[in-house]
């Protein structure tokens, strides 16, 4: 149980390209889900948490309007890297947080998405 | 402000051997959780054991056992009888418990673990 799908899982394409990363949970409710974005070798950088049905809260640095996440019903979020550039090449991940009365749930994480961009 | 630090960026050992990894953190919540996650080269995020703070008894999950000192912050993952599917980037991460509580995860820096043959 607890599985958590994100596609898709490698994207190339061209400098200004805008792109659109799915996150379901498949088996369970997630009102709150969350994306991060990973370089080689280092840890996961919480980009913003995704609340359905509201606006996503942002981290510090992360540009709103560069990334542009929807979360419009309590199984898919969506991130959309708009006008995509190189330096926005990197490994992006999704988890999700299952709905339960127990505060202790942990986050169920996707695949992952490595975005390449030329 | 939650900070998770991992000391250890990279650390090897012996097939069948015991390896421990470290991880402090600091905190002024009395209540929160613990994890650690283990994430191959494959790069898929799984949960390895976790600990909930107000529990003084250590968590265990078959090979894998936290040693967790809440005064002193410090929350290290030992693996016993390491595996070579044990080879991976370990992190350590931090949730905060109680009506504050998002789900928010704070990741350590990552320990890459290589066992070896």
């Amino acid at each position: 149980g607890a599985v958590v799908s994100q596609h898709p899982s490698r994207v190339i394409c061209k400098s200004g390209t805008s792109v659109k990363i799915e996150c379901r949970s498949l088996d369970f409710q997630a009102t709150t889900m969350f994306w991060y974005r990973q370089f080689p070798k280092q840890s996961l950088m919480l980009m913003a948490t995704s609340n359905e049905g509201s606006k996503a809260t942002y981290e510090q640095g992360v540009e709103k309007d560069k990334f542009l996440i929807n979360h419009a019903s309590l199984t898919l979020s969506t991130l959309t890297v708009t006008s995509a550039h190189p330096e926005d090449s990197s490994f992006y991940i999704c988890s999700a947080k299952l709905d339960s009365a127990l505060r202790n749930q942990p986050q169920h994480f996707g695949d992952g998405t490595r975005l390449s961009i030329l | 402000a939650q900070t998770v630090t991992q000391s250890q960026p990279e650390m090897s050992v012996q097939e069948a051997e015991t390896v421990t990894l470290s991880c402090t953190y600091d905190t002024s919540e009395n209540n929160y959780y613990l994890f650690w996650y283990k994430q191959p080269p494959s790069r898929q995020m799984i949960l390895v054991i976790r600990q909930e703070a107000y529990k003084q008894q250590n968590a265990t999950e078959n090979r894998f056992s936290v040693n967790f000192q809440k005064a002193a912050k410090s929350f290290s993952l030992k693996i016993s009888d390491s595996q070579l599917g044990d080879t991976a980037m370990y992190f350590c991460a931090f949730m905060k418990h109680g009506s504050g509580n998002t789900g928010k995860l704070i990741f350590g820096q990552g320990t890459t673990l290589q066992v070896k043959p």
